[in-house]
């Protein structure tokens, strides 16, 4: 199985700071990566695929970079709505392994 | 507008067995791969399994840790999907979600919908 592994696993921030997260699979995945961001008691949303294409309504401070084995998320000027757990996802091999989440959290 | 609504979680005893089910509306439902993704209380998510369409005769792929006690099927006519969990343990434990996904081409077939969830509970 891929082993996906995000760091750092909390992240404390202010609004209007830029935050990074990055997501690292134990193996190439080529560009089968997405992010989802969940709210307390929520379920998650759908927030980026293929690395880097937004998903529609998405913010544009939000952003997706990397390639192989090696994936950021990046949160251009935090908002009050942003404070979340973020995790990635790899969809190119079964079965289909998260991350172990970041809690974005207010500083 | 797409929903997915779970039901059929609750409290069943290590050994049982429980069913959830979950009907989608606002999309052509036969036209989608389905999967079920799980996460216990305080943890992250796990994908639990996925079942196909019609054309690709509703096969199956399954995470090892439900692999011959979970499975996943749908019925097209009432735009439902299923999850039937046998041989449950407190590991299982957990809101199930449905989630639908985006279409079945590589590269595109990650989840862009998901239901609210279903929490099933396994205590004795």
């Amino acid at each position: 199985d891929i082993q996906m592994t995000q760091s750092p696993s909390t992240l404390s921030a202010s609004v209007g700071d830029r935050v990074s997260i990055t997501c690292r699979a134990s193996q190439s995945i080529s560009n089968c990566l997405a992010w989802y961001q969940q709210k307390p008691g929520k379920a998650p949303k759908f927030l980026i695929y293929k690395v880097s294409s937004l998903e529609s309504g998405v913010p544009s401070r939000f952003s997706g970079s990397g390639s192989g084995t090696e994936f950021t998320l990046t949160i251009s000027s935090l908002q009050p709505d942003d404070f979340a757990t973020y995790y990635c996802q790899q969809y190119n091999s079964y079965p289909y392994t998260f991350g172990q989440g970041t809690k974005l959290e207010i500083k | 507008e797409v929903q997915l609504v779970e039901s059929g979680g609750g409290l069943v005893q290590p050994g049982g067995s429980l069913r959830l089910s979950c009907v989608a509306s606002g999309f052509t439902f036969s036209g989608h791969y389905m999967d079920w993704v799980r996460q216990a209380p305080g943890k992250g998510l796990e994908w639990v399994g996925r079942t196909r369409d019609k054309g690709h005769r509703y096969t199956t792929e399954y995470a090892a840790s439900v692999k011959g006690r979970f499975t996943i099927s749908r019925d097209d006519s009432k735009n439902s999907l299923y999850l039937q969990m046998n041989s449950l343990t407190t590991e299982d434990t957990a809101v199930y979600y449905c989630t639908r996904v985006h279409q079945q081409f590589p590269g595109y077939d990650y989840l862009d919908y998901w239901g609210q969830g279903t929490l099933a509970t396994v205590s004795s």
